[in-house]
């Protein structure tokens, strides 16, 4: 099974700034998403990170507010731009086991903008 | 639009009792259906997967029962242990990418000793 560290864990952060969220695979996969998870509610799908190429966004996302890269197959990264209150959440990301449809996620990260 | 319901109330119960707990779907036609458990601070982690052509799933205390035509799955902990306590999520799946993964809110049980 696949081990993410995703960093940092937490941030407190002033409105109008952007966070990036570093996400690293110990093994090369293939698909690996970015989820958000508001207080009480289900897991929301941001992107899919590409490889190589464009980040592929879900309804409601853009790249101008979630910049992603993926510059190989261990590494991505999410960037919150622009950040008001409403983007405090938990952000996660997550890889897929190959021929399994598997999830493992990384342990997140609880972001808080004042 | 796809609809997934978890028991909306958390759930308590005494340690060593069995807990039950229920995914309903709706507006969804599932390839499969997994189960995922989340602890404070964590992210999920996979526990159980089980596709539209069976009926049930195990493995150790969990049990995970799957029924297309109530559109409805069941996920059991038996022997329950103050451990066990979580947030778990249920995920509905199409064939061909997780991308298709939707997720429930989740139930928080709480095993109390």
């Amino acid at each position: 099974s696949a081990v993410i560290s995703q960093k940092p864990s937490r941030d407190i952060c002033q409105r109008g700034t952007s966070l990036t969220i570093q996400c690293q695979v110990d093994s090369q996969v293939t698909m690996m998403f970015w989820y958000r998870q508001q207080p009480g509610q289900s897991l929301t799908l941001i992107a899919t990170a590409n490889q190589g190429s464009e980040a592929t966004y879900e309804s409601g996302f853009v790249i101008d507010k979630f910049p992603i890269s993926r510059p190989n197959l261990t590494f991505s990264t999410l960037t919150v731009s622009n950040m008001s209150p409403e983007d405090s959440s938990i952000y996660l990301c997550s890889v897929l086991e190959v021929n399994n449809e598997k999830l493992f996620f990384g342990s997140g990260t609880q972001l808080s903008v004042l | 639009s796809q609809k997934i319901e978890q028991n909306s109330e958390a759930l308590n119960i005494q340690e060593g009792k069995t807990a039950t707990l229920t995914c309903n779907y709706t507006n969804y036609s599932p390839a499969y259906l997994q189960w995922y458990r989340q602890d404070p601070g964590r992210g999920p982690v996979f526990l159980l997967l089980i596709r539209e052509n069976e009926k049930e799933k195990r493995k150790e205390r969990l049990k995970v029962t799957f029924d297309t035509t109530l559109k409805q799955s069941l996920f059991h902990i038996t022997a329950s242990q103050p451990a066990d306590s979580a947030t778990y999520l249920c995920a509905l799946g199409s064939s061909g990418s997780a991308r298709q993964l939707t997720f429930g809110s989740g139930t928080q049980l709480t095993v109390l000793p």
